[in-house]
């Protein structure tokens, strides 16, 4: 069974540019989740998707916004980038809510912001 | 405000003997708790989970033991082999699980030595 994949491996950004990252949840998953680990920090919760709808975001400003597409793949946009966003991004999915509350991750994104 | 806990960031035990990861929380809404080990340049991987119905789960080597009314869980790894060098994270979430993804406490570096 494939796992949770995430493109690209690493993104070199300068401040004030747009970032992409993709993730493509494991055959099955319908719920994407989003995390942000800086550095010397924890995982911290940016975005939930399932079913195609955002369902809640954590503490973090809107220009982290995101979507989940009809095959649950998701993609995660970084506007405006600031130097404190770089960081490893974290994609991970999960069965249908209620399922299970295992979060399954992918290998992640750095994101290097200059 | 950090709801989980791990106190020790690093932890260093000799291959063969038993490795004990604790983790503390404050929320009393989580219901269910995760481990989860991270390699460098690499995702979390899942390790055992916990339900609050329960005060231990084993699989394997691994064993999370749960006290509710002291807001502790520990996981212990027995014996330690050099694989299980890696950072070791424990995570929570509240029954119905899902909208604000899983707490991570900030991780404990686990160092086996030969």
């Amino acid at each position: 069974e494939a796992g949770v994949t995430q493109s690209p491996t690493h993104l070199i950004k300068t401040r004030g540019q747009q970032a992409t990252l993709r993730c493509s949840p494991i055959s099955g998953h319908t719920s994407v989740y989003w995390y942000q680990q800086a550095l010397g920090l924890g995982l911290q919760f940016l975005l939930w998707y399932d079913e195609g709808e955002e369902r809640n975001r954590g503490n973090f400003p809107p220009r982290f916004s995101g979507r989940q597409f009809p095959n649950y793949s998701s993609e995660l946009n970084v506007n405006a980038l600031e130097l404190e966003d770089s960081a490893l991004y974290l994609c991970a999915s999960s069965p249908p809510h209620g399922l299970s509350y295992e979060q399954y991750f992918g290998p992640g994104t750095r994101l290097t912001v200059t | 405000d950090q709801q989980v806990k791990q106190n020790s960031p690093s932890l260093s035990v000799q291959e063969g003997r038993i490795s004990i990861l604790n983790c503390d929380y404050t929320n009393s809404m989580f219901d269910y708790f995760l481990w989860y080990k991270k390699y460098p340049a690499e995702g979390p991987t899942f390790l055992i989970s916990i339900s609050s119905i329960k005060d231990k789960n084993e699989d394997g080597r691994f064993t999370v033991f749960l006290n509710k009314s002291a807001k502790h869980l520990s996981l212990h790894i027995v014996p330690s082999q050099p694989g299980d060098s890696a950072v070791y994270f424990c995570a929570a979430i509240p029954s119905g699980g899902g909208a604000d993804g899983l707490t991570f406490g900030k991780g404990t570096h686990l160092i086996i030595q030969p």
